[in-house]
């Protein structure tokens, strides 16, 4: 069975600081994994995906994730925030068959002036 | 391109009645798609999954015969909560997969409130 675990409910940052958002998967089968963004009482944006080429994703809005099969990570990152990505962030995966997504608990990222 | 559409986007409704919400592939065909149940500050669950001409796949703990999903056609999908209750309220999204694209992509749409009162 695939899981996905995102560390940290909350995240804080100030205005032009390092955004890192963490998530890590479990999956028996090499997983493909996406990061979304949602605005309040909006749909899900992607971000960025991964689907076993390159291990570094660059996504939208400047945006970045590396898989890391090793740790079994896949941390969604940004040298800069800006106000505008404050949101709240799913990382989720799927095995690329049946198309079933199953999503973290996502983590609220809060941006200060 | 790609685009998904929920409608309604907000329904308020009496406790005991039902309300269907469309969701709908705008510019390609979706042999399936999938409906989301989210509720305040919490993540998304799968509730089933839906493929054109066939019966939806539940998840575990999803009550078939409250939330009726009918996929009619490759452009639509239905969700009917039947006889609600406050305990329904919630956030409904629906995702659609491209028939003509990559397996693995879904198509998110902006997600229908629902409240029953």
């Amino acid at each position: 069975a695939q899981s996905v675990t995102q560390l940290g409910s909350h995240v804080s940052v100030s205005e032009g600081a390092l955004v890192l958002l963490r998530c890590n998967y479990s999956s028996s089968v090499p997983p493909y994994l996406f990061w979304y963004v949602q605005y309040p009482n909006q749909g899900l944006q992607l971000l960025l995906k991964y689907t076993s080429a390159a291990t570094l994703v660059k996504g939208i809005n400047g945006f970045e994730a590396e898989f890391k099969k090793s740790e079994t990570s896949f941390h969604l990152t940004k040298p800069s925030a800006h106000m505008s990505d404050a949101a709240e962030y799913f990382c989720a995966v799927s095995d690329g068959q049946g198309g079933k997504l199953i999503f973290g608990q996502g983590t609220e990222l809060s941006v200060k002036p | 391109g790609a685009v998904v559409s929920q409608h309604p986007s907000r329904v308020i409704c009496k406790s005991g009645t039902s309300v269907k919400i469309e969701c709908r592939s705008l510019d390609f065909q979706a042999t399936t798609m999938f409906w989301y149940r989210q509720f305040p500050k919490q993540s998304l669950m799968l509730m089933a999954t839906s493929n054109e001409g066939s019966k939806a796949t539940y998840e575990q703990g999803v009550e078939k015969d409250k939330f009726l999903i009918n996929h009619a056609s490759l452009t639509l999908s239905t969700l009917t909560v039947t006889s609600a209750h406050p305990e329904d309220s919630s956030f409904y999204i629906c995702s659609a997969r491209d028939l003509s694209g990559i397996a693995y992509e879904q198509y998110f749409g902006p997600g229908t409130r629902l409240t029953v009162t």
